[in-house]
């Protein structure tokens, strides 16, 4: 099966830095790759996501690009502000039977005001 | 109507009880999750439902026995759970593959 790994496990950023969140995975079958935001005590919500045909996506102080050669993906995350502070979680899906997410180990990031 | 309600909200059981938790959507998703999370850690697969019939059981104990009624509904019946079993359960929902999964708020379930 799908094997996604995710560095770091733990990110703390001064207010209006950048952040940046990797992730890397085994199956070169897997071809959607969404990244979650999860606050304390809430639902996983979808911040960005990435197809295998395309490079990079912008969505204001979001991006996200992605190497399919090397499997990897990465979320960018410009001029932070502390509602950003949340844990982040990178998935990769479509590479397995039926259908399903298989989610990286998450990083929790703090943005110090 | 894009949201996946779960109920209840909260959940507290003795290791003796029967109880079920519900999921609902109605934005016409043929695929249907049901994930554990426990603190700080990642969702993990339970189960996936394609098109209402059961396509992924991940090693799941009997104690969790999942059911889709319809389209638009998911339970998950549980019997004689142990304490390690309390955490936060997701339910989430997506068209298929390279489709976003919308979760629910999830059930925050605690095993006395």
């Amino acid at each position: 099966g799908e094997n996604v790994e995710q560095h770091p496990s733990t990110l703390s950023v001064q207010e209006g830095d950048s952040a940046v969140i990797k992730c890397t995975y085994s199956d070169s079958a897997s071809n959607y790759f969404p990244w979650y935001k999860q606050e304390l005590g809430k639902r996983p919500q979808l911040i960005i996501d990435i197809r295998s045909n395309v490079g990079e996506k912008k969505d204001q102080r979001i991006a996200v690009t992605l190497n399919k050669t090397a499997k990897h993906f990465s979320l960018h995350i410009t001029e932070t502000q502390p509602e950003d502070s949340a844990v982040y979680f990178c998935a990769a899906h479509g590479g397995g039977p039926g259908n399903q997410f298989y989610f990286g180990t998450g990083t929790s990031l703090t943005v110090i005001p | 109507d894009t949201e996946v309600t779960q109920t209840p909200k909260h959940l507290v059981m003795g290791m003796t009880n029967k109880k079920s938790l519900k999921c609902e959507q109605h934005m016409g998703h043929r695929a249907m999750y049901w994930y554990k999370q426990k603190a700080k850690k990642p969702p993990e697969l339970m189960f996936v439902y394609s098109y209402e019939k059961l396509s992924i059981n991940e090693s799941v104990p009997s104690r969790f026995s999942p059911e889709c009624p319809n389209s638009s509904l998911l339970n998950l019946h549980l019997h004689a759970l142990q304490p390690e079993d309390s955490a936060l359960y997701l339910c989430a929902s997506s068209h298929g593959v390279l489709n976003e999964a919308f979760f629910g708020q999830g059930t925050r379930l605690t095993v006395v």
